[in-house]
């Protein structure tokens, strides 16, 4: 069965710092994946998605992702913390199947300080 | 977001009687999908649609249904609320099963007392 984890569930840094929000996956089935973010009271936000074109993805807000299959993960990184990036972050695969639905994380707490 | 509203977007019950949540999208995507969130156990999902009348069961579908009368409406309904029922539930669509990442409605909090 298809599963994503998420390695840390809250993650604080400083502001400027860089953020790395772990994920990894399993999947039998080459994956689609994707990271969200939510912002309090507010629904799930697509930041980025690897659908088996370029390893590397950029997203919104100065996101990026690198999928790596020798090491089933697809860590979400910027390179400079904003205060507005304090939300929570999940990681989802799809597995490219019929019948199936994405399959998320627990998500991540980013908190940043300044 | 533009394009799906829930409704509503708070709710307070009693346990046993029954709710309904509905998701409205003007997208005109296939597939539609009902996910709870919970602390600790990030999303899961309850019943997805991959069209009118058609649906199927996820992970934590037990004490809820669904209905798709026509495309543009998804309705969950907790046939007789519970106190585990107490969640957020969100409403997402998507043009196709993979590739595409869905899009979220803001959320119905509701709460069984």
């Amino acid at each position: 069965a298809q599963s994503v984890t998420q390695l840390g569930s809250h993650v604080s840094v400083s502001e400027g710092a860089l953020v790395l929000l772990r994920c990894n996956y399993s999947s039998s089935v080459p994956p689609y994946l994707f990271w969200y973010v939510q912002y309090p009271n507010q629904g799930l936000q697509l930041l980025l998605k690897y659908t088996s074109a370029a390893t590397l993805v950029k997203g919104i807000n100065g996101f990026e992702a690198e999928f790596k299959k020798s090491e089933t993960s697809f860590h979400l990184t910027k390179p400079s913390a904003h205060m507005s990036d304090a939300a929570e972050y999940f990681c989802a695969v799809s597995p490219n199947q019929a019948g199936t639905a994405l399959i998320f994380g627990k998500g991540t707490t980013l908190s940043v300080s300044s | 977001d533009a394009g799906i509203t829930q409704s509503p977007r708070h709710k307070v019950t009693e346990t046993g009687t029954p709710v309904t949540l509905r998701c409205h999208q003007t997208e005109n995507h296939r597939y539609m999908y009902w996910y709870r969130q919970d602390p600790g156990h990030g999303l899961r999902l309850i019943h997805y649609s991959y069209g009118v009348k058609d649906t199927d069961k996820g992970e934590v579908s037990d004490g809820y249904s669904v209905s798709r009368s026509k495309t543009e409406d998804f309705l969950l309904t907790l046939e007789s609320a519970t106190s585990s029922q107490t969640s957020v539930y969100f409403c997402a669509i998507s043009e196709s099963q993979s590739g595409y990442g869905y899009t979220f409605g803001s959320g119905t909090r509701l709460t069984v007392v």
